[in-house]
């Protein structure tokens, strides 16, 4: 059974500040690793994602991966009142198309003005 | 910007009965999926389909579900016999040849289940 998990919290960080996000999974031979932001009642919006272990940035966005700790997090710079919502962390066996991406539950932030 | 689109948005039926969610994929997209989110909770794999047949199917996908392609744009979720457990949001989403790349998700549709 694959398992993601992430902090539901809520995580309050102030405007300009960093947001740090953070998921763990079970899957050792998950290949593939996204970060969705879902407002309240919308549908999951993807952000990023990363296959190989390192830093991946785009824009205000960091994705981090290590493998060897099953670990994925994000990070939002200079975060705005905008960037308040519920991120999803998601893995996936490979990133083709066919197989299923299993989610975390979300940690819900809030950007304080 | 292209979108998946969703029909209806919000869906109240009866136990037992049978509903049927539709949607219409991105026209170009080659993977076709639904996920559900149970209020509070976490969103959840249900099938994925490629080339007029489900690719993936996870455990939540049983005989009570299936799928259908019935033209060159809809992709529809029935659930032949619903239960209370039911209720939840269904997201249909669709990708290209770029997989999970670029993964579309429609609006959902909230289905209660009395």
């Amino acid at each position: 059974q694959k398992e993601v998990e992430q902090n539901s919290g809520p995580l309050s960080v102030p405007e300009g500040a960093i947001a740090s996000l953070n998921c763990t999974y079970s899957d050792r031979g998950s290949q593939s690793f996204f970060w969705y932001r879902q407002y309240s009642g919308k549908s999951p919006e993807l952000i990023m994602f990363i296959y190989s272990n390192g830093d991946k940035e785009d824009g205000r966005f960091t994705a981090q991966l290590n493998k060897a700790s099953q670990y994925v997090s994000l990070l939002i710079r200079d975060s705005q009142p905008s960037d308040s919502a519920t991120y999803l962390c998601a893995v996936n066996d490979s990133g083709g198309g066919a197989d299923g991406l299993t989610f975390g539950k979300g940690t819900h932030l809030i950007i304080q003005p | 910007e292209p979108e998946v689109t969703q029909t209806p948005s919000h869906q109240v039926t009866q136990m037992g009965q049978e509903v049927i969610l539709r949607c219409v994929p991105i026209s170009n997209h080659l993977y076709f999926y639904w996920y559900r989110q149970i209020l509070g909770q976490k969103v959840e794999f249900l099938v994925s389909f490629y080339n007029n047949e489900i690719s993936e199917k996870s455990e939540i996908f049983d005989d009570q579900f299936s799928v259908e392609r019935p033209d060159g744009s809809n992709f529809t979720l029935k659930i032949r016999s619903t239960k209370l457990e039911d209720s939840a949001m269904y997201f249909c989403a669709s990708s290209g040849l770029l997989g999970y790349e670029k993964l579309f998700f429609g609006s959902g549709t909230q289905l209660s289940v009395l």
